[in-house]
Order: C-alpha cells, then structure tokens, then sequence
C-alpha cells in the first residue's frame, strides 16, 4: 500500500492568484493523478502526473491553469492558477503502482477562492 | 468509454438495520475492478471493499459485503448492522487493468447515506 501526504491541507485565497499543492508519496509509484472534487460532487480527473515529462490532461483542463510537476516517483505538484471562486474544490492526489492493482487517495487540499 | 452510474443520492437506515447502495457500470472490457469508497466529512477516500471481475464469489468484509452481477453490470453494496460511524458519501468505482497512460480509474456520482440513531 502506498501512504499519501498533501500540503497544504486546506486554504483560502484571493481571486488571481496562485497555489501549489504538494503531494508526497512514501513509496515509488508507476502513477500519479491529480483530481478535483467540486462541492457535493464526484471526482474528476484532472490530469496524469509522468514522471520526467509533461502531464497529460484531461478534456476540459490545461496546462496554462493547472501546471503541473513530477520531478521524481515519489513528488508531485499540482499549481492552480489565476484562480477563481469557481476553483473552490478539494483537490485530491492519487496514485497507482503497477504491482498492485488498487488507486490510493491522499487526504486532499480544500481550496476555497474569494 | 466506461461509466458508473449511482441512481441513489442519498439515503438513510436506523441504526443496526441493513442497507443496500446500488451501482451499474457500462464497459466493453472483461478484466476489471470494482470499489467502493467511504468518504467521511474529513474527506479521506477510504477503500470498503473491491472486486476481481474474474472472481465469481462476492467480496466480503466484515459488516460490508457486495452483490456482483457480471452478466448485469451491477456492483451494490450492502452494509448489515449499520452503525454511526457509516454516515458518509460512498463512490462506485471502475477500474481497468493497469495502464502506462491515462485515466483508468471511473467513479460514480456518489450516494450520501445517513444513519439515523
């Protein structure tokens, strides 16, 4: 199994700025996602976190507001940029290792945008 | 393209009674997963149980068991003895053998259950 750390745990910020989230796995993983969680909602993914190389997103999200970094098979980023009260979510990292055959789910980041 | 569906928004049960949370998936694949989370106010996702779709027997854990159904793609989950602690949001998941790309991880829209003193 794999043990999730993100940071900051929660926050409120000023429309137009920008936040990096941490997330810091105890282990190496093959896979690092990165998901969002809309209030009263399910989870949607944002983007695949590749080690070495630039994150493959999903349709709907790009890399110009959500930046995303995965220097190593342990850590990750995830920037919200230029944000917006339509950013409030929680912000969830999640990986996978090719060994196992189950998603772990970190604690998650509450953002809330004013 | 896979979907997981979650008819029940919300529901509620009297504690120490039963309950059943239901969940249909549509895929073309035949080598899968199936989940279901707990996701308490904290909002730790927390695994209750999964699925092999090559398993025939139903997972079983503890006071949580499923009922699968291959053949309907339908995954429900059925928590006997319902205590307080089980007041949370729970997610039907899909999950695809492991892949080098892309999402293979598909949750459903989730049911809020409530267990009622």
């Amino acid at each position: 199994s794999a043990v999730i750390s993100q940071k900051p745990s929660r926050d409120i910020c000023q429309r137009g700025t920008s936040l990096t989230i941490q997330c810091q796995v105890d282990s190496q993983v093959t896979m690092m996602f990165w998901y969002r969680q809309q209030p009263g909602q399910s989870l949607t993914l944002i983007a695949t976190a590749n080690q070495g190389s630039e994150a493959t997103y999903e349709s709907g999200f790009v890399i110009d507001k959500f930046p995303i970094s995965r220097p190593n098979l342990t850590f990750s980023t995830l920037t919200v940029s230029n944000m917006s009260p339509e950013d409030s979510s929680i912000y969830l990292c999640s990986v996978r290792d090719r060994a196992e055959d189950e998603q772990y789910f970190g604690p998650g980041t509450r953002l809330t945008v004013t | 393209a896979q979907t997981v569906t979650q008819s029940q928004p919300e529901m509620s049960v009297q504690e120490a009674e039963t309950v059943t949370l239901s969940c249909t998936y549509d895929t073309s694949e035949n080598n899968y997963y199936l989940f279901w989370y707990k996701q308490p106010p904290s909002r730790q996702m927390i695994l209750v149980i999964r699925q092999e779709a090559y398993k025939q027997q139903n997972a079983t854990e503890n006071r949580f068991s499923v009922n699968f159904q291959k053949a309907a793609k339908s995954f429900s989950l059925k928590i006997s003895d319902s205590q307080l602690g089980d007041t949370a949001m729970y997610f039907c998941a899909f999950m695809k053998p492991f892949m080098n790309t892309g999402n293979q991880f598909y949750f459903g829209t989730g049911t809020s259950l409530t267990v009622i003193p």
